[in-house]
């Protein structure tokens, strides 16, 4: 069972406010992940950490920030937000061997879904 | 470059019938993945195929891998209304932990009476 929670799951913003989306996982997994995806559409990695202290930019250009301060913390961070930031943003996480097995399922946690006014 | 594409895009079918969604990727991998996702939901993990030749099943659906030809399929038999859902392939590039996952564009399958 995966245990991988977003907060929170709507917001309606106005442009020019700072924002953070929570992600936070219990499984202990080292590698977090953030994607945007709009309705529909496929997802786009915009960062990506492999531990604590690890941050790195995905394939997607984003104005968003990101910070690992704790293995299972992995907030984003949108200083100062638009609406073309509006979008869902799905967090996920995963572990590349688990009992010594490939794996790096990744688990995802039910979204936020924005909307910058 | 890693590319991954998904055929059909859209795909409408009845119920009792069976399908195949293709999955093509465009460079060496040792992992690919299926997710479903319902409407206004997140990912939910179907599969995931580790080898040449790697076949894995749950209910109505099978997912293969073929790493020669780049190619995973999922296998659809007797379709029912409930799965009816968008459905992603994912990719890791070759190398090991390190490698990100690329998505498919997905396909939404529509099952209808």
């Amino acid at each position: 069972e995966a245990d991988i929670y977003q907060t929170p799951r709507y917001l309606v913003i106005g442009t020019g406010k700072k924002i953070t989306l929570e992600c936070s996982q219990t499984m202990g997994h080292d590698k977090m992940y953030w994607y945007q995806q709009d309705p529909g559409m496929e997802l786009h990695l915009i960062h990506y950490s492999y531990g604590v202290n690890s941050t790195e930019k995905g394939d997607l250009s984003s104005e968003s920030t990101v910070s690992r301060i704790r293995t299972e913390h992995f907030p984003l961070t949108l200083e100062s937000a638009r609406p073309s930031h509006t979008s869902q943003y799905l967090c996920a996480s995963s572990e590349y061997e688990i009992a010594g097995a490939v794996t790096d399922t990744q688990y995802f946690g039910p979204g936020t879904r924005l909307t910058v006014l | 470059e890693l590319k991954v594409e998904q055929n059909p895009l859209f795909l409408s079918m009845q119920e009792g019938k069976n399908y195949t969604i293709y999955c093509n990727y465009s460079t060496t991998s040792d992992r690919l993945y299926w997710y479903r996702q319902d409407p206004g939901k997140s990912l939910e993990s179907l599969f995931v195929l580790l080898s040449n030749g790697a076949v894995k099943q749950e209910g109505r659906l099978m997912a293969s891998l073929d790493t020669k030809a780049r190619l995973s399929t999922l296998h659809i038999t007797a379709a029912v209304h409930d799965l009816s859902a968008t459905y992603f392939c994912a990719v890791a590039g070759y190398g090991g932990a390190t490698n990100k996952l690329i998505f498919g564009t997905g396909t939404l399958l529509a099952v209808q009476p």
